[in-house]
């Protein structure tokens, strides 16, 4: 089975600092790879996804993520953080192997605080 | 354009209560979900649907029961309520999956308590 690890469960950061979250899958073929983000008392929002391609992918509100096999990664980054970047963040993968690939596996999620 | 609508956004029910949760979606998606979502737990599929007239269980399908009789809706019932049930509640639809996969679209989620 599919499952996701989202490494530290919050992660505060000062305003203008590089966001760094974590995020490690296991999977004997590689997944389609997302990050959504949810806002205080909102639904989840697609913030980036890696399906095939260019492992380094852009996403909205400048984040980004590299997807890496070799070390079954798809860490999300910001350069500099704001302060409206402050929110939950759920790194998720489907199965691409056959059959099941409309499902997603989430990660705990990662809650993301930034400081004046 | 609405996107995914879940009714209600809040209910507060008694151990034992009976209810039904909605979800619709506008945008003609053939796949549809539910998920419970519990403090550091993240986000839990409970049962979805692949089209119209089918469902199948999630990870957590236990104490719940779907239905999908039209394609736009996706009804969640719980016969029973009991306290563990207490959760928030979201809805997901995505589109029939091609070559690459498709991202879910969430509604904004419905807050149950049992009491």
């Amino acid at each position: 089975a599919q499952s996701v690890t989202q490494l530290g469960s919050h992660v505060s950061v000062s305003e203008g600092a590089l966001v760094l979250l974590r995020c490690n899958y296991s999977s004997s073929v590689p997944p389609y790879l997302f990050w959504y983000v949810q806002y205080p008392n909102q639904g989840l929002q697609l913030l980036l996804k890696y399906t095939t391609g260019a492992t380094l992918v852009k996403g909205i509100n400048g984040f980004e993520a590299e997807f890496k096999k070799s070390e079954t990664s798809f860490h999300l980054t910001k350069p500099s953080a704001h302060m409206s970047d402050a929110a939950e963040y759920f790194c998720a993968v489907t199965d691409n192997s056959g059959g099941s690939n409309y499902k997603l596996t989430f990660g705990k999620g990662t809650l993301l605080t930034v400081n004046p | 354009n609405a996107g995914v609508t879940q009714t209600p956004k809040f209910r507060v029910l008694k151990t034992g209560q009976s209810m039904t949760l909605l979800c619709a979606q506008d945008m003609n998606h053939e796949y549809m979900y539910w998920y419970r979502q519990d403090p550091g737990m993240g986000l839990r599929l409970i049962h979805y649907s692949v089209g119209e007239g089918t469902t199948a269980k999630g990870e957590v399908p236990d104490g719940y029961n779907v239905s999908r009789l039209k394609k736009q809706n996706f009804l969640l019932g719980l016969e029973s309520a009991a306290p563990s049930q207490t959760s928030v509640y979201f809805c997901a639809s995505t589109e029939r999956l091609g070559t690459v996969n498709q991202p879910q679209h969430f509604g904004d989620g419905t807050r149950l308590s049992i009491l």
